[in-house]
C-alpha cells in the first residue's frame, strides 16, 4: 500500500523568507508525486508534479518541489515568502499500479507579514 | 475551460435523512473520482468511475452510501442515512486518461454538517 507522511502540521515562516513543507512517501515502484494547495473553503489546487527526469520540478506561483529518491522525499519550496501563500499544503502520492491519488494528511504554512 | 462543478457547495441535515451530492466533470474527463475529506485530513478516496463503470469501490461504505454515474458523465453521490459521522467536505475530481501523468482536478466541494 502507498503511503505519504507530512510530519509538520504547521509551519510559519517570515514574509520573504524561504519556506519549506515537507513530504516522505512509500510506495512500490516509481512514484508520480503532486503537490495541491487548498485555500478556506474551497477544492484542491494543483501546484505541480513530478513524473520522471529533472529531480527539481517548477510549477505554479513561483514553487518548486525536490524528488529525493533514496530519501523518498518530495518537499515542497518557495525562494520568498508571500502572506497570500498561506494555506492548507497537500501532498500526494500515485504509483504501485494504483490509478488514484493518496494524500497526507496537509501542513498549515502560515506567512506572516 | 469550465472546471469541475459540484453542488451544494453546503448542506446541512439531520441525522437519518439522506443528502446527495452533484459531480459535473470538466468535459471530455472520462475517469471521476469521489473524495472525502475529514476536518483537518487529507482527502481519501471513496469510489473511482471509468466512463460509467465503478472500477474501484472499496472504500464506499456501501450499507449507506451509493453512486451513480449513468450516462458516464454526471455523478451523483448519496447519503442514506446520514449519521453524525458524516459530516465532512465530499469532493469530486475528474482526470483526462489520454496521456495520463495522474493529474487531478478538483471541485470546490459540498460540505455536509449532520445534526
Amino acid at each position: 500500500a502507498q503511503s505519504v507522511a507530512q510530519p509538520e502540521d504547521q509551519v510559519n515562516v517570515a514574509e520573504g523568507n524561504p519556506l519549506t513543507v515537507k513530504c516522505t512517501y512509500s510506495v512500490s515502484g516509481n512514484p508520480y508525486l503532486f503537490w495541491y494547495v487548498q485555500y478556506p473553503n474551497r477544492g484542491l489546487q494543483f501546484l505541480l508534479k513530478y513524473i520522471t527526469g529533472d529531480n527539481l520540478v517548477k510549477g505554479s506561483y513561483g514553487f518548486e518541489a525536490e524528488f529525493n529518491k533514496s530519501q523518498t522525499s518530495f518537499h515542497l519550496k518557495k525562494p520568498s515568502a508571500l502572506v497570500s501563500d498561506s494555506a492548507l499544503y497537500f501532498c500526494a502520492v500515485r504509483g504501485g499500479g494504483a490509478d488514484g491519488l493518496t494524500f497526507g494528511k496537509g501542513t498549515h504554512l502560515i506567512i506572516q507579514p | 475551460e469550465a472546471g469541475v462543478v459540484q453542488s451544494p457547495r453546503y448542506k446541512i441535515i439531520e441525522k437519518k435523512q439522506p443528502v446527495a451530492f452533484w459531480c459535473n466533470p470538466i468535459s471530455g474527463h472520462n475517469t471521476l473520482y469521489w473524495y472525502l475529506q475529514n476536518l483537518g485530513q487529507g482527502p481519501e478516496l471513496l469510489i473511482r468511475y471509468e466512463n460509467e463503470e465503478a472500477v474501484d469501490d472499496s472504500q464506499l461504505p456501501k450499507d449507506r452510501f451509493s453512486a451513480e454515474r449513468l450516462k458516464g458523465v454526471d455523478s451523483t453521490l448519496k447519503i442514506q442515512p446520514a449519521e453524525l459521522g458524516d459530516s465532512a467536505v465530499y469532493l469530486c475530481a475528474s482526470k483526462d486518461r489520454k496521456g495520463d501523468t495522474g493529474e487531478l482536478f478538483f471541485g470546490e466541494g459540498s460540505r455536509l454538517t449532520v445534526l
